[in-house]
């Protein structure tokens, strides 16, 4: 089955940035979505399309994309910005797949 | 503001059908353009894609979890919601639903979720 590679953990220092790749074969053809997860909340869209950001979605938050490997960065670290992110995509017969997800820790 | 709340039993017995509904305030199902999805997420683990329903009806299931899965809408009550057959303890876990913006994610609100413990 189809799967997104997320590195586990990505520490940074405040105001420093963070950034936090998805690997996958499909990327290339299929769009990648971002979350934020914080502890006992759901998720919240943070990207879509790559490198869309959402209204209410801090200009801290970008994403990007090159061949098979899509990338979240976190310019200007905050405190607030610790969790669990997960990168999402679909396999070419549009199944819905999650990264293993990547926490954030600001040192 | 687009509300969407889980409910239903969060205790179930092996072998049973797991049950959850899912009510979505503040705009229609059956407006469509919305993929109204269910997704998982097993303790201390990471986020697992059920499957979608579309207001007509139509539906896409995760092809692992496929034979167990029917996902229904209630356009009527503006809920839908999930039946998840044969459970065992690894089905134990927390229970989100979600408005997919695209037939392939891009899931822009989601429930508060609800842990659903499978155990005798």
């Amino acid at each position: 089955s189809y799967e997104l590679t997320q590195p586990p953990s990505v520490s940074v220092s405040p105001g420093q940035t963070a950034r936090i790749t998805c690997s996958g074969d499909a990327l290339p053809k299929q769009y990648a979505y971002w979350y934020q997860q914080k502890p006992g909340q759901a998720p919240v869209l943070v990207i879509y399309k790559d490198s869309e950001r959402p209204s209410g979605i801090p200009e801290r938050f970008s994403g990007s994309s090159s061949g098979t490997t899509v990338t979240l960065t976190i310019s200007g670290v905050q405190a607030e910005d610790e969790a669990d992110y997960y990168c999402q995509s679909a396999d070419s017969s549009g199944t819905v797949v999650f990264g293993g997800g990547t926490k954030l820790t600001v040192l | 503001q687009v509300q969407l709340q889980e409910s239903g039993p969060g205790l179930v017995k092996p072998s049973q059908t797991l049950s959850l509904t899912c009510t979505v305030s503040g705009g229609s199902i059956s407006s469509g353009g919305y993929y109204w999805s269910w997704i998982r997420q097993h303790p201390g683990k990471g986020l697992e894609w059920i499957g979608y329903i579309y207001y007509s009806g139509s539906t896409y299931y995760n092809p692992s979890l496929k034979s167990r899965v029917t996902i229904s809408v209630d356009t009527s009550k503006n809920q839908f919601s999930l039946k998840l057959s044969s459970v065992t303890a690894a089905d134990t876990a927390v229970y989100y639903c979600a408005r997919g913006a695209d037939q392939v994610g891009q899931f822009d609100y989601w429930g508060q979720g609800t842990l659903v413990t499978v155990s005798s």
